[in-house]
């Protein structure tokens, strides 16, 4: 089945140590999205690709950064965690951007990030 | 900036109730709405969305919403709710620049 893959679900890293999640996607979708869910917190966009153009959401700090080297994967990468970083962050595609009908997003599970 | 509202928390139903989830949403221009749903121990998944036309969608297992563009509204229904129907509910808006928000999320408890 066409799905969007994320690896690892949990992570433990170290404060101030780097951490990179991945997210890979078999629906060759143009958009792929990167959020960052709190507990009992709405999931924040924290920036998206439409294929290589990144977009980056104003209030994203820049600790966070991102890297799509093709359209399956895409890469989140944490430069220097810290304790409030701790959430689940989930990868989502879509076909398009708003405006057109395929705009719908599809989820992956999530990876569970612990700073320690 | 645009934001959405959820207005309930939580919210606890025997089966067979009705239910309404409500959404409101803050933008000025032309936006496209969508309900989310994550069961448990799943990931988000779409259970309607509304693009263009009639302003009442139907969704997955029952659900319909209905768009009221006076009110900033977009309110999630289904006449008879399961026990299946735990989980967390999201609304969420997407404008034309392609920003997505999301509201804080409604839990649903049906007892059986």
């Amino acid at each position: 089945d066409a799905m969007v893959i994320q690896n690892p679900r949990y992570q433990v890293t170290q404060f101030g140590k780097p951490v990179t999640l991945s997210c890979s996607q078999t629906l060759n979708h143009n958009v792929m999205y990167w959020y960052q869910q709190k507990s009992s917190q709405a999931p924040k966009l924290l920036f998206h690709y439409y294929d290589k153009d990144f977009n980056n959401e104003a209030d994203t700090p820049d600790n966070f950064q991102s890297r799509r080297p093709n359209t399956s994967f895409c890469f989140l990468d944490i430069r220097s965690p810290g304790l409030g970083d701790a959430a689940m962050y989930l990868c989502a595609t879509s076909r398009g951007v708003a405006g057109t009908a395929y705009n719908e997003q599809f989820f992956g599970p999530g990876t569970r990030l612990t700073v320690l | 900036a645009q934001s959405v509202s959820q207005h309930n928390h939580h919210v606890i139903l025997s089966e067979a109730a009705s239910l309404e989830l409500g959404c409101n949403y803050s933008y000025g221009g032309t936006v496209n709405l969508f309900w989310y749903v994550q069961y448990p121990g799943q990931h988000l998944q779409l259970l309607l969305k509304y693009f263009s036309g009639d302003p009442l969608v139907k969704g997955i297992k029952g659900f319909e919403a209905e768009f009221i563009k006076s009110k900033f509204s977009f309110n999630l229904r289904k006449p008879s709710v399961q026990w299946s129907d735990t989980a967390e509910y999201f609304c969420a808006v997407k404008t034309n620049a392609g920003k997505s928000t999301f509201g804080d999320g409604t839990t649903l408890t049906v007892k059986p």
